[in-house]
């Protein structure tokens, strides 16, 4: 199986800031990678797939990039909405894996 | 827009088995994927299997001997059955279907239902 390893497990931002966050995966996918936003007692919601291309509907300041096995999310200016955790998945082999995810919180 | 809802006991006694279902509305499952995932504080989120509208499936080989997914495309539903459970089989449960545009991302996602296997 394909893991995939989430970092940092959490980090406190401030509204208006730039945030990245990276996921790893132990063997190289190209860009089979998608990236969710979670809330709490909330399903996932589909930000990013295919590394870089943002799902309809998302707001542009979300933006993914990388390929191989390192895979950044920026959210360019963090908004209110936006404190969740956000998921990465890899999508190039079975069994489909997630990372552990990166959890956004209020500075 | 696409909705889909999960149904199912919400407990399960120990070497039992779980059995969920997922009603797809304002949409048709004929042309897409779907699977189900389960999410656990401990494990994260976990991919269990996917099916076709066809029928054909692929399972995760950590589960695959108790899994049985199957379609009913004249009910626009799908199910899961999950043989033998165990405490660690405790988890909430999500149907999604797969992105179209890149096959094996989801999005759209039920809302999700809580398993307890507890005796």
């Amino acid at each position: 199986d394909i893991q995939m390893t989430q970092s940092p497990s959490s980090v406190s931002a401030s509204v208006g800031d730039r945030v990245t966050m990276t996921c790893r995966a132990s063997q190289g996918i190209s860009t089979w990678l998608a990236w969710y936003q979670q809330k709490p007692g909330k399903a996932p919601k589909l930000l990013i797939y295919a590394a870089s291309s943002l799902q309809s509907g998302v707001p542009s300041r979300f933006s993914g990039s990388g390929s191989g096995t390192d895979f950044t999310l920026t959210i360019s200016s963090l908004q209110p909405e936006d404190f969740a955790t956000y998921y990465c998945q890899q999508t190039n082999s079975f069994p489909l894996t997630f990372g552990g995810g990166t959890k956004v919180e209020t500075k | 827009q696409v909705q889909l809802q999960e149904s199912g006991p919400g407990m399960v006694k120990p070497s039992e088995t779980l059995s969920l279902r997922c009603t797809v509305s304002g949409g048709s499952i004929s042309g897409y994927f779907w699977s189900w995932i389960r999410q656990t504080p401990g494990k994260g989120l976990e991919w269990i299997g996917y099916i076709h509208y066809s029928g054909s499936t692929n399972y995760n080989p950590s589960l695959k001997s108790r899994l049985t997914i199957s379609v009913d495309t004249s009910k626009n539903q799908l199910s899961l059955k999950l043989r033998s459970v165990t405490a660690a089989d405790t988890a909430v449960y999500y149907c999604a279907r797969h992105n179209l545009g890149s096959d094996y991302d989801f999005d759209h996602w039920g809302q999700g239902t809580l398993v307890t296997v507890s005796s």
